[in-house]
């Protein structure tokens, strides 16, 4: 099956330690996102890649980076993680172009910090 | 930027009821609406969307209205069933920009 596949399913992480999140798909899409999910809130947008062109949002954090080495893989990395980081990390993919305008959600990662 | 408005944020029906739920949006430029259905510890599952060339789209017991004059789109579930509870997220994008999410609405449907 074509997929969005998120490794790994549950982080737990400690103050201040760095974490890796990562994200691939197989549905060979050039849209890639990050969204941060707080309980019971919307998907709240991290940044995206269009292609290899990378779109920040301006209130995403310093914090929070992104890599995009290829298509199929797209990674989070959270420098010094917080308390306030806790939360579930979607990745979703789309392909641009008229008419194709869905986004595929990944199965997420939930991040624990202690 | 797009700004996606969403109510009710609960709502709570009677199976075999009818739920709506309405979302409002600001950029003239958006012209994809899609809405996704959450269940707890999932991920948003889309149900269901409609483009701007488009008044109204329908599958099954699910059905999205959309007003480009008004800016507003709603969904409509009918003959709910215990099953259809979940959080749903109407979304808005336009051009290349990302998704705009609503703040969402908790659907309960009491057996």
């Amino acid at each position: 099956d074509a997929m969005v596949i998120q490794n790994p399913r549950y982080q737990v992480t400690q103050f201040g330690k760095p974490v890796t999140l990562s994200c691939s798909q197989t549905l060979n899409h050039n849209v890639m996102y990050w969204y941060q999910q707080k309980s019971s809130q919307a998907p709240k947008l991290l940044f995206h890649y269009y292609d290899k062109d990378f779109n920040n949002e301006a209130d995403t954090p310093d914090n929070f980076q992104s890599r995009r080495p290829n298509t199929s893989f797209c990674f989070l990395d959270i420098r010094s993680p917080g308390l306030g980081d806790a939360a579930m990390y979607l990745c979703a993919t789309s392909r641009a172009g008229s008419g194709d305008n869905e986004q595929f959600f990944g199965p997420g990662t939930r991040l624990t910090v202690l | 930027g797009e700004n996606v408005e969403q109510h009710p944020s609960t709502l709570s029906v009677q199976e075999g009821d009818s739920a709506v739920i309405k979302c409002t949006y600001s950029d003239s430029a958006s012209n994809y609406f899609p809405w996704y259905k959450q269940e707890l510890g999932k991920r948003p599952q889309l149900i269901i969307d409609i483009r701007s060339n488009v008044g109204e789209k329908k599958d099954q017991r699910i059905a999205v209205t959309l007003n480009k004059t008004a800016k507003h789109f709603s969904l409509h579930i009918t003959e709910t069933q215990p099953e259809d509870s979940a959080v749903y997220f109407c979304a808005a994008k336009g051009g290349r920009r990302a998704l705009t999410f609503g703040s969402g609405t908790r659907l309960q449907v009491q057996p």
